[in-house]
């Protein structure tokens, strides 16, 4: 079965300007998460959703970042504006196929650099 | 309320060696614990997990974990290390039934040389 799709794999910004990643989960996987990995840590999740509902986005900083996944499927998550602290690996993730596996798949990331 | 320590943040062994890794965890309730591998530009694959079943639990790649609730830690291990194993791993909890919310320790970059 095809994995979880991201795109782009990199970019790189200046601060304040905006940029949006897309993630195409794993077919018929109901759970989709993004996580954000700054280098040298692991990753930390900033949001979940379940259907097109969100579970939790406790650690989503609301003020520069939102998410949002239109029919269940597809997830963008967007950052306006960008500051330096937001450079680091955006992951995006998805689990719940047959069965309900809570087994989560992850994508290869979008690398973002923010200069 | 959760969280995974990785006591050592780098682990060098040489090829042929046993490698381990080790990893303390906290949860107010019954753990699902994970351990996951990421290669350089690759994405994060799942090494093995731990769901109340055998306490020790194989993986991929010839790698195990034992869980000891007592010393609350899921230590990762393997016989042998081969230079392809070269990679940073992460440990991982989640509370089991609950949204399967994932809390990732630190990570550990394990060198294998020559």
């Amino acid at each position: 079965e095809a994995g979880v799709a991201q795109s782009p794999r990199y970019k790189i910004i200046e601060k304040r300007q905006s940029v949006a990643f897309w993630c195409n989960p794993i077919s018929g996987h109901a759970t989709l998460y993004w996580y954000q990995q700054i280098l040298g840590q692991g990753p930390k999740l900033l949001i979940q959703f379940q259907n097109n509902g969100v579970v939790d986005d406790s650690q989503l900083p609301k003020d520069r970042f939102s998410a949002e996944r239109l029919k269940g499927v597809d997830s963008t998550l967007k950052i306006q504006p960008a500051k330096l602290e937001d450079s680091a690996v955006y992951l995006c993730a998805s689990s719940g196929g047959a069965g309900g596996s809570y087994e989560q798949y992850f994508g290869p990331g979008t690398r973002l650099t923010v200069t | 309320a959760q969280s995974v320590t990785q006591l050592d943040s780098h682990v060098s062994v040489s090829e042929g060696t046993p490698v381990l890794l080790r990893c303390n965890y906290s949860s107010s309730y019954s753990p699902s614990l994970f351990w996951y591998v990421q290669h350089p530009n690759k994405g994060l694959q799942l090494l093995l997990k731990y769901t109340s079943a055998a306490t020790l639990v194989k993986g991929i790649n010839g790698f195990e974990a034992e869980f000891k609730k007592s010393e609350t830690s899921f230590h990762l291990t393997k016989p042998s290390a081969h230079m392809s194993d070269a990679a940073e791993y992460f440990c991982v909890v989640a509370r089991r039934n609950a949204g399967n919310m994932l809390t990732f320790g630190g990570g550990t970059r394990l060198m294998v040389k020559p």
